[in-house]
């Protein structure tokens, strides 16, 4: 079972501030690495896929990088709101084409 | 509309009776899986399929059949329900490995 790593596992930051998250997983046999945003009651939805070592992905506020070399991905929120409060999950695509998904990073947005 | 249909949303049954899950995609997608939501673990991997007539194992395979016989359809199916099985349950759908996901709107499961 491939070894997938959040940090931390849960955040509580202010409303205006801005945070980030890291996604740990093993550098060999590395196909895409996946980010999901899962609000409670509600089925996780995708963010990001990215492929290439270096790759930089943007959607609004939130942005990710990867490092496929040393086995690290970045969720970057700038500017957080109530509404970014949830669960973002990160998940390696690795040999045999399977994802594994990590625990996850629990983050509140306090108004 | 692009979607993940599961089926049950809800379901309660007793140890030992066979039970399947429908999952459907209308994204012509190649690539299914099914996963299990217990907490604490975050999501695992039961099953993954590649394409028509391929399956393979995910990291908690153990207790749970799938078949892939249409590309649309990935039904999970669990031959003797264990309490141990009592879970959220999420089908997913993704042209392949490299692109984004749609996930099902998710079954919960309670094996009493």
């Amino acid at each position: 079972i491939l070894n997938v790593e959040q940090s931390p596992q849960s955040l509580h930051v202010q409303e205006g501030d801005s945070t980030n998250f890291t996604c740990s997983f093993p550098s060999s046999n590395f196909y895409a690495l996946h980010w999901y945003r899962w609000e409670t009651a509600k089925s996780p939805e995708a963010l990001f896929v990215m492929t290439l070592n270096g790759d930089e992905k943007k959607k609004g506020r939130i942005s990710a990088t990867l490092n496929t070399k040393e086995g690290y991905s970045y969720l970057y929120i700038k500017g957080s709101q109530p509404e970014d409060s949830a669960t973002y999950l990160c998940a390696p695509l690795g040999s045999n084409y399977k994802l594994t998904f990590g625990k996850g990073t629990l983050l509140t947005v306090n108004p | 509309e692009a979607q993940v249909t599961q089926n049950p949303r809800y379901l309660i049954t007793v140890t030992g009776k066979k039970l399947t899950v429908t999952c459907s995609q209308n994204m012509n997608h190649e690539y299914m899986s099914w996963y299990r939501q217990d907490p604490g673990l975050g999501l695992r991997q039961i099953y993954y399929s590649m394409n028509v007539e391929v399956t393979d194992k995910g990291d908690v395979p153990e207790g749970y059949k799938v078949s892939r016989k249409e590309k649309r359809n990935f039904p999970l199916i669990l031959e003797s329900p264990s309490p141990n099985q009592t879970s959220l349950y999420f089908c997913a759908s993704q042209f392949d490995g490299t692109t984004e996901a749609f996930f099902g709107q998710g079954t919960r499961l309670t094996v009493v």
